[in-house]
């Protein structure tokens, strides 16, 4: 299952919304998982189950979808916002296939 | 609480050979899969390999395949990924990582810190 993310780098500002699209090359239900990642740190769990919050983390981001096609929304960035995000698919939970990543830089 | 923490990454020359491993704590470690995921420099993630919680199960990205083995010690609780006949493009950070907070999605919601594997002459 191949896992594609678009765009592959945004500029925004402080306060925008933002959002980020994966698709999945064939259907895997609602099996798309968000991370957060920032240089020399580990992934950060967001979304789980497409639309599932992780705990902790804060309600401005949500996720949406299912079969094909996801989005990842921020509703109103903060400076510890930037960073790169990856969807990642657990459809084939053997694979695990994450996106190519979007890098979020401030505008 | 909660932990995984990786060890055994270094230095080492294309062809060669190296052992990580992934210590966990704070939770029944045998009743969970793990996932060895990487990151090479500039690059995005990949999951490299993947381990049923008995260990009766492996997966292995195309990349690695043939050259990496994946085990665990349940008693030791603990988690290997072997590599051999390292390429230079084998170099990044190799996280270990597993689901526990999200039963059934598969989502990695515990990870350790990385250890850097740099194969290099």
């Amino acid at each position: 299952i191949q896992m594609t993310q678009s765009p592959s780098s945004l500029s925004a500002s402080v306060g925008d919304k933002v959002t980020i699209t994966c698709r999945a090359s064939q259907t895997i239900s609602s099996y798309l998982n968000w991370y957060q990642k920032k240089p020399g740190k580990a992934p950060n769990l967001l979304i789980y189950g497409a639309s599932s919050l992780q705990s902790g983390v804060p309600s401005r981001f949500s996720g949406s979808g299912s079969g094909t096609d996801f989005t990842l929304t921020i509703s109103s960035l903060q400076p510890e916002d930037f960073a790169t995000y990856y969807c990642q698919q657990t459809y084939s939970a053997l694979e695990g296939t994450f996106g190519q990543g979007t890098k979020l830089e401030i505008k | 609480q909660v932990q995984l923490v990786e060890s055994g990454g270094g230095l080492v020359k294309p062809g060669g050979s190296l052992r990580l491993s992934c210590a966990a704590s704070g939770f029944s470690f045998s009743d969970y899969s793990m996932s060895w995921i990487r990151q090479a420099p500039g690059k995005g993630l990949e999951c490299v390999s993947y381990i049923t919680s008995s260990g009766s199960t492996t997966h292995y990205a195309d990349s690695v395949k043939g050259r990496f083995t994946v085990s665990r010690d349940n008693a030791k609780n603990s988690l290997y990924l072997q590599m051999n006949s390292l390429r230079v493009e084998d170099t990044a950070v190799y996280y270990c990582a597993t689901t526990i907070g999200a039963p059934g999605t598969g989502a990695l919601d515990v990870w350790g810190q990385g250890t850097t594997v740099t194969v290099s002459s």
